[in-house]
């Protein structure tokens, strides 16, 4: 399975946009790019899924180059709730039950 | 109605001793999992359990052990707890074919004592 590579912490203001940027130069062809938000005390959850270029639901925006080798997780107009560890995921989109393992997450702080 | 629903929510044992820690998930997957989430944050793979096929990662003692009664229930027992089996345990489920989004339980916190 493709290991990830994010920042560890970003720290950002209410109102901002936020970039969370991911590092997955090993990805497979049949790899899906998954990314989850994790609040304090509960498990992770599901934002945003991509294979490729751009995705965009009611949460966020996933970009995805040509390449593949990396994927950027966006946030439009954070808030204080918004305070959390995000972990994207490289696993193919029929895993079959094998290893799905994250990366060390990034610590996104939203300070007033 | 809870999708993947994980008991106790806070377990606090002495070592040695032997604990379960129970999961459910109603949402029809095929797929459960067991991570062990440490106090940097760090989600870890226990084990995979697919169509009564079970893969372990290697770096798990043996003292971990996760049983399935049938498709939607996959428990964790442990064996002799030792202080560095503290940390959040939590069971997630997928469904194979669907980009294998995770969905998972609210967490077991773990203190052994």
């Amino acid at each position: 399975l493709a290991k990830t590579t994010q920042p560890i912490s970003m720290d950002s203001y209410e109102g901002q946009e936020v970039n969370i940027t991911c590092s997955h130069n090993n990805i497979a062809t049949n790899d899906y790019i998954t990314w989850y938000q994790q609040f304090p005390s509960q498990g992770p959850r599901f934002i945003i899924q991509g294979y490729k270029t751009k995705v965009t639901n009611e949460v966020a925006s996933l970009f995805i180059p040509a390449d593949r080798k990396s994927s950027t997780l966006s946030l439009p107009r954070v808030s204080l709730s918004d305070t959390a560890v995000y972990y994207c995921l490289v696993a193919p989109f029929n895993n079959a039950g094998n290893m799905l393992t994250f990366g060390g997450g990034t610590r996104l702080m939203v300070k007033p | 109605d809870t999708a993947v629903s994980q008991t106790p929510k806070y377990l606090v044992t002495q070592m040695g001793n032997d604990k379960s820690i129970k999961c459910e998930q109603n949402l029809g997957h095929d797929t459960m999992y067991w991570y062990k989430q440490d106090s940097k944050k760090f989600l870890k793979i226990m084990f995979s359990y697919n169509n009564k096929e079970l893969i372990i990662n290697e770096t798990v003692p043996n003292r971990f052990s996760p049983k399935s009664p049938d498709k939607a229930h996959l428990n964790l027992h442990i064996n002799s707890l030792e202080l560095g089996d503290s940390a959040v345990y939590f069971c997630a489920s997928s469904q194979a074919g669907t980009g294998e989004k995770l969905f998972f339980g609210s967490g077991t916190q773990l203190s052994v004592l």
